[in-house]
């Protein structure tokens, strides 16, 4: 079974610039989450999405925003890129129930000049 | 809102033995989770507890007082590859809110 697809795996911006970021979850998973990774915060919770619809979302300004397809594929957008956004960018994906385990993907390193 | 504490870090030798405490508060409760994350690579599921007691699998256990707001992660006859960071992360509405990691280093 394949895991959580992300692409890009690195992506270099600047500021100003807008971003978005792909998820493919694990087949039959209908949840998808996203995160934040930094050294200083450590892992930031960013939206949940299920079914196509938002259940749930971290304290992060309006300039992150997601959606996800009927086939649970994600995307993650960032507008105005600030020098801090430059993180990790981690997608999860689980079954969707609250007991279930979320399985990450590799990430995508985003890099803001 | 969340509140999920864990040591920074902690060092022990292969073989031995490692428990990891986590103290949470939180507005409410679905289970708490662990993961483990070795540098650049993405975190991978370890063990999930919701109701009080240990849950063990294999050389790792993890166990969860409710009403102590209080769980820990066991790792026994540590291995040089059980060198990693250790994410202890709890579950609400369906927000996973993460703390911030112990780096555990094994040494020979």
């Amino acid at each position: 079974k394949a895991g959580v697809t992300q692409t890009p795996r690195y992506l270099i911006k600047t500021r100003g610039q807008q971003v978005t970021l792909s998820c493919s979850p694990i087949s039959g998973h209908r949840s998808v989450s996203w995160y934040q990774q930094t050294p200083g915060q450590g892992l930031q919770f960013l939206f949940e999405y299920f079914s196509e619809t938002q259940r749930n979302k971290g304290n992060f300004p309006g300039r992150f925003s997601g959606r996800q397809f009927s086939n649970s594929r994600s995307e993650m957008n960032v507008s105005t890129l600030e020098l801090g956004d430059s993180a990790l960018y981690l997608c999860a994906s689980s079954p969707g129930q609250n007991n279930q385990p979320q399985h990450f993907g590799d990430g995508t390193r985003l890099s803001i000049l | 809102g969340q509140n999920i504490d864990q040591p920074t870090e902690m060092t022990a030798t292969e073989g031995a033995i490692v428990q990891i405490n986590c103290t949470y508060q939180t507005s409410g409760f679905n289970g708490l989770f662990w993961y483990q994350q070795h540098a650049g690579e993405a975190p991978t599921f370890l063990s999930y507890n919701v109701l009080d007691g240990l849950e063990e699998k294999g050389r790792f256990s993890s166990f969860l007082s409710r009403s102590k707001g209080y769980s820990y992660l066991l790792l026994k006859e540590l291995q040089m590859k059980d060198s990693a960071s250790y994410l202890c992360a709890v579950r609400s509405d369906y927000k996973l809110s993460f703390g911030a990691g112990t780096t555990v280093t094994v040494r020979a």
